[in-house]
């Protein structure tokens, strides 16, 4: 929604470049990974995910790579287009009995003509 | 095609009223959440179903209470209004652990006068 934005970090990009957001996640042993799109006045849109047991994983000009060590997840998205801007989050599930799941706050891709 | 769908866009009501939003998913999906979404935190996690007629808390619960007495069908309740809980709610709905994408509704932007 409009008002989620107004704390957000904002990444600024020519459109046709590549976009890289960035989240750092919060607890190692977190088990999976996924990467929301949040346009406004929608809801979340799933884009890609990834298990703790890879490194990087593509789809449709996004990628996602996992870097365990540091904690820190990306999202690239290749010839970044004007539809792609949005609220980027990630989130992270922890397994422990049962499945909880810790949403980042996001960061607002703006794409410029 | 994947559809979660919510009551209502926008609600206003005043404190003290009692408050019905009403989540419906076409996609058979045993597992329902309800989120709230605020302004420079992610998603937090209000209830869940892990399907008919089962409810566990989540990360707060505080002021609600929920209802699935149908599998499509996931109500959450805010049986006093406060101002505190004006926000943005999101509804979610997954298939049964194995398949982890959760699938998002619009949101219900609700105002608590």
């Amino acid at each position: 929604g409009e008002s989620v934005g107004l704390h957000l970090p904002t990444l600024s990009v020519q459109e046709g470049d590549n976009s890289i957001i960035n989240c750092a996640y919060s607890n190692s042993a977190s088990d999976y990974f996924i990467w929301y799109k949040q346009e406004s006045g929608k809801g979340p849109q799933f884009i890609i995910d990834i298990r703790s047991n890879m490194d990087k994983r593509q789809g449709q000009r996004v990628t996602v790579l996992l870097n365990k060590t540091v904690k820190h997840l990306s999202l690239q998205i290749a010839a970044t287009q004007p539809g792609d801007s949005a609220v980027y989050f990630c989130a992270e599930r922890i397994t422990s009995g049962t499945y909880k799941y810790i949403f980042g706050t996001g960061t607002r891709l703006k794409v410029l003509a | 095609d994947v559809k979660v769908t919510q009551s209502s866009r926008y609600l206003v009501k005043r404190t003290g009223e009692k408050v019905f939003l009403e989540c419906v998913q076409d996609m058979d999906h045993e597992n329902m959440f309800w989120y709230r979404q605020d302004p420079g935190l992610g998603l937090r996690l209000i209830y869940f179903s892990y399907d008919v007629k089962m409810k566990e808390k989540g990360d707060i619960p505080e002021g609600y209470s929920v209802s699935r007495e149908k599998k499509e069908r996931f109500s959450l309740i805010l049986e006093s209004a406060s101002t505190n809980q004006t926000s943005m709610y999101l509804c979610a709905s997954k298939e049964y652990a194995a398949q982890e994408t959760q699938y998002f509704g619009p949101g219900t932007r609700l105002l608590v006068l």
